[in-house]
């Protein structure tokens, strides 16, 4: 069973509609991650969580909101959706309790790519 | 800020070759890691290679190796032997140490071809 889970992998939506992307991890890491990829720009950083009571503002977190249900669990929502949201979103993770001299690596979901209309 | 620029948006390598793709970053911090990641048609994110600052020796995994300039803040990744299952999308990404947040920048990706 993959470790990072992102559903749905695809969606299709319309303009204003509004929609949840859900994220759930079996690694035990504390830290997950909201990432975006458009074409030509990398991926950017939407929103982070270093645990359930401690949510971030990532780059480009307008837009967007995020809930952390548990720690397993990291959810995005887009309240209205809008076309030039269309893109690839990943979740990531990363456990914080490795050490000082830790890569802290980051271990990606699946990704899931959202159209809108 | 730190930024992170990937110059060639496409590169193309013959099977069996070598091809290195670049990589630049921008950061007034000393202390940080550099990565490699790799997103094949499947668009799963895969680390390919890691390397720390203050580490001078060039990281090495299998045929996918780095040369890292850290004066002159390049990063860039060889792969030895090209193989087909190496077409995809290539991202370095940058962490600091200091930012305890573990966030990534990217690059904005370099497309590598394989021919057969």
């Amino acid at each position: 069973d993959a470790d990072v889970t992102q559903t749905p992998r695809n969606r299709i939506t319309k303009t204003g509609k509004r929609i949840m992307l859900e994220c759930s991890q079996t690694k035990g890491h504390d830290r997950m991650y909201w990432y975006r990829q458009d074409p030509g720009l990398g991926l950017q950083l939407i929103y982070y969580s270093f645990d359930v009571k401690d949510i971030n503002k990532g780059e480009i977190s307008d837009g967007y909101s995020v809930s952390r249900q548990a720690q397993a669990k990291f959810s995005l929502s887009l309240e209205s959706a809008i076309p030039n949201q269309t893109a690839l979103y990943f979740c990531a993770t990363s456990d914080s309790n490795t050490g000082f001299l830790s890569y802290n690596e980051q271990f990606f979901g699946p990704g899931t790519r959202l159209t809108v209309l | 800020a730190q930024t992170v620029t990937q110059s060639q948006p496409e590169m193309s390598v013959q099977e069996a070759e070598t091809v290195t793709l670049s990589c630049t970053y921008d950061t007034s911090e000393s202390d940080y890691y550099l990565f490699w990641y790799k997103q094949p048609p499947s668009r799963q994110m895969i680390l390919v290679i890691r390397q720390e600052a203050y580490k001078q020796q060039n990281a090495t995994e299998n045929r996918f190796s780095v040369n890292f300039q850290k004066a002159a803040k390049s990063f860039s990744l060889k792969i030895s032997d090209s193989q087909l299952g190496d077409a995809a999308m290539y991202f370095c990404a940058y962490r600091s140490r200091m930012d305890s947040s573990y966030k990534l920048i990217f690059g904005s990706g370099t497309r590598l071809l394989v021919r057969p």
